[in-house]
């Protein structure tokens, strides 16, 4: 069974202090690996995908990094405006559009 | 270009009743996915439709349900609500590009179902 694990549950930084979100995966057979980014009341909005160990992709602040068994996603110089909840989401490979298996999330705040 | 789309964006509901939501994915995507997200469990994945077809299925008990029509539109529907049912729903689209089998899920804003 695919299962998704983020770490910490919540994060408290300082304006300017950078970080790392952590998710650990065991699935069978990846075929991409998401970040979203929820607010409060909203729908997850689409950050990265990743689809091998090795491959990065950075936006603005946010940077996304794949081994065979975790990501992390760095945070540099976070903004107030940064904060929100971080998901993490596997998909195996199958027939047809697999379904994705969501972490719990990491609660990140952005003290100005 | 607009975003996935959901109607109603709040629902009270009583136990035992019915009720019925709906998700219309970006112009041009195909792939209609639907899940379930509550503090407890986080997001969980109900089912998936493909040109009117539910292709993948979660691990939910048959009162929740789903169609898709050929405009892509898709519904889900929750019969005999319970307390429990209580949630955000989301729905998700992609476009699925012939070949490619992997696409970007994209969420809509959710209904929030509350059920007293």
């Amino acid at each position: 069974e695919d299962q998704v694990t983020q770490s910490p549950e919540a994060l408290r930084l300082q304006e300017g202090e950078s970080s790392s979100l952590n998710c650990s995966y065991t699935v069978s057979g990846l075929r991409g690996l998401f970040w979203y980014r929820q607010d409060p009341g909203k729908g997850p909005e689409f950050l990265f995908t990743l689809y091998s160990a090795g491959e990065e992709k950075e936006k603005e602040r946010l940077k996304a990094t794949l081994t065979k068994k975790e990501s992390f996603l760095h945070i540099t110089a976070p903004k107030p405006e940064d904060s929100a909840t971080y998901l993490c989401a596997v998909q195996s490979r199958g027939s047809g559009n697999t379904p994705l298996v969501f972490g719990k999330g990491t609660r990140l705040s952005v003290i100005a | 270009k607009a975003g996935v789309t959901q109607t109603p964006r709040y629902l009270i509901k009583t136990r035992g009743q019915q009720v019925t939501l709906s998700c219309s994915p970006i112009s041009g995507h195909r792939s209609v996915s639907w899940y379930q997200q509550t503090p407890g469990q986080g997001l969980q994945f109900l089912f998936e439709y493909f040109s009117e077809t539910q292709r993948n299925k979660g691990n939910f008990p048959g009162r929740f349900s789903g169609r898709q029509f050929s405009n892509s539109r898709s519904e889900m529907n929750v019969s005999t609500l319970e307390l429990g049912d209580s949630a955000l729903y989301l729905c998700a689209s992609s476009f699925l590009a012939g070949g490619r089998s992997t696409d970007t899920q994209y969420f809509g804003p959710g209904t929030r179902l509350t059920v007293l």
